[in-house]
């Protein structure tokens, strides 16, 4: 069964310096990987995922993260923080193709990402 | 390209009420997800639809918790009776198909059992 361990529930990083978010995961298959956002009162948008190859994975506002299947990682990092950074961040996994799976997300508990100037 | 649509936005209610929420997700998307997210926790999947068929219910209390995709487009989710535990935002979710597909979010609704 997969699961989903993000590290930190609260992180606190200020304006410009580099953002962090941890995101370690359980399972048996290759997985597929994502990480969403979600600002208040709004449901969640997509920032990134990795399905397969480049194991390194650019995504939107420029936010990228690494799979490192070694370490079972997918590590969100951003090389400086802006004020509009500030929401709540989910890691995710999903069955991949071998797991015969359908398109089921499985979220972590998330981590709150506080920017102060 | 409208997104995922929801409402109400929010509800309160009395404990052993019912209560009902609508999804009509993005035009031409094969899979509807309703998602249950209590405060402080991530989302976690209820029941997913692909087109009118159940594709997995596994974590839906099916003794209070009903859902139907009508056509394949719109999705109602029911509560009844309610539990205070039910206290949760219920976010819907639409994609083209299966894996690796992105999920696109609706808003939410956000239900208060009192």
């Amino acid at each position: 069964a997969q699961s989903v361990t993000q590290l930190g529930s609260h992180v606190s990083v200020s304006e410009g310096a580099l953002v962090l978010l941890r995101c370690n995961y359980s399972s048996s298959v290759p997985p597929y990987l994502f990480w969403y956002v979600q600002y208040p009162n709004q449901g969640l948008q997509l920032l990134l995922k990795y399905t397969t190859g480049a194991t390194l994975v650019k995504g939107i506002n420029g936010f990228e993260a690494e799979f490192k299947k070694s370490e079972t990682s997918f590590h969100l990092t951003k090389p400086s923080a802006h004020m509009s950074d500030a929401a709540e961040y989910f890691c995710a996994v999903s069955p991949g193709l071998y797991s015969g799976g359908y398109n089921k997300l499985i979220f972590g508990a998330g981590t709150r990402l506080a920017v102060h100037p | 390209e409208a997104g995922v649509a929801q409402s109400p936005r929010y509800k309160i209610i009395e404990k052993r009420q019912s209560v009902a929420f609508w999804c009509n997700p993005i035009s031409g998307h094969a899979t509807l997800y309703w998602y249950q997210q209590i405060l402080g926790q991530g989302p976690k999947l209820l029941i997913q639809f692909q087109n009118n068929g159940v594709v997995d219910d596994s974590q839906l209390p099916k003794d209070r918790f009903s859902a139907e995709r009508l056509k394949g487009v719109d999705s109602t989710l029911k509560i009844q009776p309610a539990k205070l535990e039910d206290s949760a935002v219920y976010l819907c979710a639409s994609s083209l198909g299966g894996p690796p597909e992105t999920q696109y979010f609706g808003p939410g609704t956000r239900l208060l059992v009192l």
